[in-house]
């Protein structure tokens, strides 16, 4: 069982949409959690954090669900832009080792 | 801005040489990260090194050798390339660990290999 699990898509969705990523974990002392994004032939880059209160940055919004062991990530009013991968991403602490999903893919489109 | 640079966006290298992938940052960040990325896979950790000449192990190490004689450079050395290792490599620069927002990492544009 991968450490890490995301749905890989495609989601294609329009312009306008709301689309939600979810993604389970596997081991329960994972500490801190994140959204990374990873647009085509680039690298990854944070997008956000998430905690446990659920934390909103304009139209992102990311919950932890710590009992069931998954994180979410909605996406309102898709644009454009926001075509790109987006990567689930645990820590189990210590020297900041990252444990990554193998990502799931949004297209919007016109 | 932190940046990560990488010595080379493409490689290209035959079957049995020895490679060597080169990363710095100049954030004066401890921590270094070298990743493999492949489809489907994500990324996997190949080695990390949090202070000089420190350096562990990660998910994937067999294969690599890694080196970081300076805080700012951590490099990545294939001892005798193959053909499975063809993918690409990502360096990721994060400060000690401890405080909120510590947790990131700031990723290099990667350098995708081939080995023929």
């Amino acid at each position: 069982r991968k450490e890490v699990e995301q749905d890989p898509g495609p989601f294609n969705v329009p312009e306008g949409a709301t689309v939600a990523f979810n993604c389970t974990y596997s081991n329960s002392a994972s500490q801190s959690f994140f959204w990374y994004r990873q647009d085509c032939r680039k690298e990854p880059k944070l997008l956000m954090s998430v905690y446990s209160s659920g934390n909103e940055d304009g139209r992102f919004t990311a919950q932890l669900n710590r009992a069931s062991q998954y994180i979410s990530l909605l996406i309102r009013d898709s644009k454009l832009s926001d075509s790109a991968t987006y990567l689930c991403v645990v820590t189990l602490g210590g020297y900041n080792k990252l444990i990554f999903g193998a990502g799931t893919r949004l297209a919007v489109h016109p | 801005d932190v940046k990560v640079t990488q010595s080379s966006r493409y490689l290209v290298k035959r079957t049995g040489e020895k490679v060597f992938l080169e990363c710095v940052q100049d954030m004066d960040h401890e921590n270094m990260f070298w990743y493999r990325q492949d489809p489907g896979l994500g990324l996997r950790l190949i080695y990390f090194s949090y202070d000089v000449k420190m350096k562990e192990k990660g998910d994937i190490p067999e294969g690599y050798s890694v080196s970081r004689e300076k805080k700012e450079r951590f490099s990545l050395i294939l001892e005798s390339a193959s053909t499975n290792q063809t993918s690409m490599y990502l360096c990721a620069s994060s400060p000690i660990a401890g405080g909120p927002g510590t947790d990131t990492q700031y990723f290099g544009p990667g350098t995708r290999l081939t080995v023929l």
